[in-house]
């Protein structure tokens, strides 16, 4: 089984600053990688995933992940968040071949002017 | 629609009480999947469809946990003689094609269910 880990709750930022919300995860087996955001009184929407290929990903909305398979990790990066970006982040995993979703808890970024 | 859809969007009711939540999936989607979220969780996952097979119930809490997707189209989760542990934020989600991990999600609103 897979786990999860979204190290900040919560991540207050300034309107142009740069933001990194990170994500850990353990698996015994290859895994694909996925970050969803969720806006309010809206459903889960797809940034980005990682399947195989180039470790950097580039998603929506000028958002990138970069995975680290020697650090377990799949930190989310945006060089300059608007205040629009303010919303809640889920970092997820599937095991390869696997549909089901494992998520971390969520960081909810606030973005201030 | 345009979107996966959810309703209701909120539902309180009585412990004890059954409770029915609906999803409606994007036109043509064959896979189904519903989740939960509690409060301060991520969601996990409860139930898997392909059109109009259940594939996967692993997820299911406990029996009175029911789901079904008759004409591989609209589902329906059923709980019944709820509890106050059952609060929580029900997610549906589509995609597709089959039960293939590369496949992305799409998610509806969710319901907020409350148990009183």
């Amino acid at each position: 089984a897979q786990s999860v880990t979204q190290l900040d709750s919560q991540v207050p930022v300034f309107e142009e600053a740069p933001v990194e919300l990170r994500c850990n995860y353990s698996s015994s087996v290859s895994v694909y990688l996925f970050w969803y955001v969720q806006y309010p009184n809206q459903g889960l929407q797809l940034l980005l995933k990682y399947l195989s290929g180039s470790t950097l990903v580039k998603g929506i909305n000028g958002f990138e992940a970069e995975f680290n398979k020697s650090q377990t990790s799949f930190h989310l990066r945006k060089p300059s968040v608007h205040i629009s970006d303010t919303a809640e982040y889920f970092c997820a995993v599937s095991e390869v071949g696997d549909y089901k979703l494992s998520f971390g808890a969520g960081t909810t970024v606030t973005v201030r002017a | 629609g345009a979107g996966v859809s959810q309703s209701p969007r909120y539902k309180v009711t009585k412990r004890g009480q059954d409770v029915a939540l609906r999803c409606d999936p994007i036109s043509g989607h064959v896979s189904l999947y519903w989740y939960r979220q509690a409060l301060g969780q991520g969601p996990e996952f409860l139930t898997y469809f392909n059109y109009e097979a259940q594939q996967d119930k692993s997820g299911l809490p406990n029996d009175r946990f029911s789901a079904e997707r008759p004409e591989g189209s609209i589902s329906t989760l059923t709980i019944q003689r709820t509890e106050q542990r059952d609060s929580a934020m029900y997610r549906c989600a589509s995609s597709s094609f089959g039960p293939r991990s590369t496949d992305t999600q799409y998610f509806g609103p969710g319901t907020r269910l409350t148990v009183l």
